[in-house]
């Protein structure tokens, strides 16, 4: 069966740090990957989406980056952190209709 | 018009209560149609999918697709206080094209 493995669960940050935030699905090949981010009341924001190693789609402009070194490994990352950072970021696979999500990860940036 | 509406209530039921929950959309595009459950801190699970025009009945929830209308429902029987959470409709067009996802209701069955 697959699996999405997501980490950290929580992060604090202060403000111009780096970020990075890995995510690994286990047990498919070629899955479609997705970084949302998840503020209060707003709803599931996409940021980034890929259909294949190396192939990154960005919907948001902003200062986070994501890269697809393999297959089933999507990381989304941050030079230097804004305080807007601050949200629950959520990784999530599919292959043609259902999409299966991690368990997020918490970032504040203070 | 957005994509994808959904009310984000919050909507408080007594347990026991009929739930139905609502998505419209504007895109005919759209072929397949999910619900999602997040509890708090959680990522969301995936609850049920269609891909037609119909009714799909799963133990306590029977998701609804009205493509002549543009409209989904889910519908939970006899709610129970477990069920208290926020729910996404999401809807996608297939292949590689991404899903679009409404921005959730939140529910509370009370006991």
């Amino acid at each position: 069966s697959q699996t999405i493995h997501q980490w950290p669960a929580t992060l604090v940050q202060p403000v111009g740090s780096p970020l990075s935030l890995e995510c690994t699905v286990e047990g498919t090949s070629n899955p479609n990957l997705y970084w949302y981010r998840q503020a209060a009341g707003r709803g599931l924001q996409l940021l980034f989406y890929s259909v294949g190693i190396g192939q990154i789609s960005s919907e948001v402009p902003q200062n986070l980056s994501a890269s697809r070194p393999q297959d089933r490994q999507f990381i989304l990352s941050s030079k230097k952190l804004l305080l807007s950072d601050s949200g629950f970021y959520l990784c999530a696979w599919s292959r043609t209709d259902e999409a299966f999500f991690g368990q997020g990860t918490r970032l504040t940036v203070v | 018009q957005k994509e994808v509406e959904q009310d984000p209530g919050p909507l408080s039921v007594p347990e026991g209560a009929i739930v139905s929950l609502n998505c419209t959309y504007s895109n005919s595009a759209f072929q397949y149609f999910m619900w999602y459950r997040q509890y708090s801190r959680k990522g969301p699970e995936l609850l049920m999918y269609t891909y037609s025009s119909g009714n799909k009945e799963d133990g306590r929830f029977t998701a609804q697709v009205d493509k002549s209308s543009k409209y989904i429902s889910l519908f939970i029987r006899d709610s129970q206080p477990s069920d208290s959470a926020t729910y996404l409709c999401a809807m996608g067009k297939g292949g590689s094209e991404k899903l679009v996802f409404g921005k959730g209701t939140k529910l509370t069955v009370n006991p």
